[in-house]
């Protein structure tokens, strides 16, 4: 399965503090998304990082891409109340007929 | 400014009773999406289009159907709504391949009663 697994499942810190996700897949990839969904709502876009790409920054989110494992991690600095979600990390295969598959995400939650 | 829109937000409907869920772009795009979502779960693909192509999913059940009637909006049906088809329904878009950015609507929570 190309599924990706978020690590961990859940996560709390306080504001202020960073936090970090790690998402894991089982073949290889055309490019890797993290995508955010706040409570009942739908999924934001946040970064895409392709199979050539190493390392991608978009403000308070830092991306990593190591191919060589199979693996991301999603950075986010500084962490905001607002920012607690869920984050799920969607990887795109190399078949012509590839699709974007999710994993079942991580929720985090920032204390005030 | 709204890019997917998703209506209604929430619809109940009665077991068995058909159903339809509507979505529109004000992007342009060429590919439409519709997922489903439980509760803490990973958003599961029902099907796409690329255009006018329907592409389905090999696991989607056969009660799920969609159409598209042109570029702007996209319509889930569901015939015969079970129980277990109680969920968060997502409408999304790119603009060409499959494998770029999507942009999601806010969803349609279907409840059956």
């Amino acid at each position: 399965s190309q599924q990706g697994e978020e690590d961990p499942q859940a996560l709390s810190i306080q504001e202020g503090e960073n936090a970090t996700m790690n998402c894991s897949y089982k073949t290889s990839i055309n490019n890797l998304q993290w995508y955010r969904q706040n409570s009942g709502r739908g999924l934001v876009h946040l970064i895409l990082i392709r199979s050539n790409e190493r390392e991608k920054h978009s403000g308070r989110l830092r991306v990593t891409l190591d191919t060589s494992k199979k693996s991301s991690s999603l950075l986010i600095t500084a962490s905001r109340a607002a920012d607690t979600a869920s984050y799920f990390c969607a990887t795109v295969g190399t078949g012509a007929n590839s699709k974007l598959t999710f994993g079942k995400g991580i929720t985090l939650s920032v204390r005030p | 400014d709204a890019m997917v829109i998703q209506n209604p937000r929430y619809q109940v409907t009665q077991f068995g009773k058909p159903v339809t869920l509507s979505c529109s772009q004000t992007l342009n795009h060429n590919v439409m999406y519709w997922y489903q979502q439980k509760s803490s779960q990973a958003p599961k693909l029902l099907f796409h289009y690329y255009d006018k192509d329907f592409n389905n999913e090999a696991d989607t059940p056969d009660n799920f159907q969609s159409r598209r009637p042109n570029t702007s909006f996209c319509f889930l049906d569901i015939r015969s709504p079970g129980l277990g088809d109680a969920a968060m329904y997502l409408c999304a878009t790119s603009r060409d391949l499959v494998s770029e950015t999507q942009y999601f609507g806010p969803g349609t929570r279907l409840l059956v009663l």
